[in-house]
């Protein structure tokens, strides 16, 4: 069974502290995808990937960056969170162009 | 503005109704639409709609695309407790990078017993 895997369910951070988001993916796919979902605005795009050290802006990258080192791992870092960036973060990633997405459980992310 | 508008934002039933979730889109270049139910966690796969007319049911579920009107529902029969949750329209434009999915806001359905 394909599975994209968050490490942390969830996790809570102080305000200026540099965060990881790590995302694991066993299916061997191309693409990979970091959300933050938020009450009443839904999925939002943050960063995509589309091979090993490529990557592409979203519609709300700024305090955001990625790292994809190997193709099965994405990691959103967060370089000085803030309390605006509270949200659960979903990661995604699918096999190419106009496939579906396969998504992780999420990390909600608490920043105090 | 958004490409994806779904209606209503959130629906309360109760247990036996019959509900209808809207989604309407506007992208330049239309692949497909999908539905995803999400519950505590991850969003899972429930449709993926490319041609008009044509309905898909899974179960008490179904789903039809109209790409004249640019339009999908999701039906739910009979509902239960167990469909509480959010349900995600996402729609492929073909003209986008990686055909990424522009995501609605979601209908968040609560089923009271």
């Amino acid at each position: 069974d394909v599975k994209v895997t968050q490490s942390s369910r969830y996790l809570v951070k102080r305000t200026g502290e540099k965060v990881f988001l790590e995302c694991v993916q066993d299916m061997d796919h191309e693409n990979m995808f970091w959300y933050r979902q938020d009450p009443g605005l839904g999925l939002r795009l943050i960063y995509f990937s589309y091979d090993v050290k490529m990557k592409e802006k979203g519609d709300i990258p700024e305090g955001y960056s990625v790292s994809r080192e190997k193709k099965e791992r994405f990691s959103l870092i967060l370089e000085s969170a803030s309390t605006n960036q509270t949200s659960m973060y979903l990661c995604a990633s699918s096999e190419r162009a106009f496939y579906g997405y396969t998504f992780g459980s999420g990390t909600r992310l608490t920043v105090v | 503005e958004d490409k994806v508008v779904q209606s209503p934002l959130s629906l309360v039933v109760h247990e036996g109704d019959t509900v209808t979730l809207n989604c309407s889109y506007e992208v330049t270049n239309f692949r497909s639409l999908l539905w995803y139910k999400q519950e505590k966690k991850a969003p899972t796969f429930l449709f993926m709609l490319t041609s008009s007319g044509i309905e898909k049911k899974s179960g008490r579920l179904s789903s039809i695309l109209d790409k004249k009107e640019l339009f999908s529902i999701l039906n739910i029969t009979a509902t239960q407790t167990g469909d509480s949750a959010i349900y995600l329209c996402a729609v492929v434009d073909r003209g986008s990078t990686l055909g990424r999915l522009y995501f609605g806001r979601g209908t968040q359905l609560t089923v009271w017993p």
